[in-house]
């Protein structure tokens, strides 16, 4: 059975740092590309970062490029997301997906969701 | 970037009827879009993929249409499980990006 258990979210004050962790298991993980998508309170989702499998690539939305880094430890079978520079408009449930490549394969799986909260 | 346009923003309707939920992108995406489903409180659940493939354990009342820029979710009879939020995806092109999402409600 494949599970994603997303972790490290909280409350941070704007400017702050935070690390989520994305805990992978039923799945040969360092195969498949894994991604984070976001969802502010009452809004719809956004993709945020993707870490390709094999390859080590990795893709990022405008509105998080050079704040946040994504990163998959595959000996751990686990995805990361670093955030720095955090603003107001990063508070959101983060949710770890397995997929994500492009003509690759969809979001088939996803973690329950961590909220990170930014606000002073 | 890839816009994904849903219509309409909400569906009401009674259990048993047909829903039909449009998704329109500003440039062709092939045959790479995916519909999701979205409970209160809950994670995305894939729905759809490649258009019109039901992921495992999606019922059959599920059907997904369309090429290029214009694709269709159908739920041909709607249960009350049914009523949720349903986004569309594409993975033609970076940035990854979804629909608005439409909301299916109950009349």
């Amino acid at each position: 059975e494949v599970q994603l258990v997303e972790s490290g979210g909280g409350l941070v004050q704007p400017g702050g740092s935070l690390r989520l962790s994305c805990a992978a298991s039923g799945f040969t993980f360092n195969n498949y590309a894994m991604t984070w998508v976001r969802q502010a309170p009452g809004k719809g989702l956004e993709w945020v970062s993707t870490f390709s499998g094999g390859g080590g690539s990795t893709f990022y939305a405008d509105s998080v490029k050079g704040r946040f880094t994504i990163s998959r430890d595959n000996s751990k079978d686990t995805l990361y997301l670093q955030m720095d520079s955090l603003r107001a408009e990063d508070t959101a449930i983060y949710y770890c997906a397995k997929g994500g490549n492009i003509y690759g394969a969809p979001f088939d799986y996803w973690g329950q969701g961590t909220l990170v909260t930014v606000s002073s | 970037e890839i816009v994904l346009t849903q219509s309409p923003a909400t569906l009401s309707l009674s259990p048993g009827e047909r829903a039909t939920l449009s998704c329109r992108a500003s440039h062709s995406i092939g045959s790479y879009v995916a519909w999701y489903q979205q409970k209160p409180g809950q994670a995305p659940r894939l729905l759809i993929y490649d258009v019109s493939n039901r992921a495992t354990g999606i019922p059959a009342r599920f059907s997904g249409s369309g090429s290029g820029t214009d694709f269709t979710l159908t739920i041909s009879s709607l249960e009350p499980e049914d009523f949720a939020v349903y986004y569309c995806q594409q993975r033609s092109h970076w940035p990854l990006t979804f629909g608005g999402g439409t909301k299916v409600e109950i009349k």
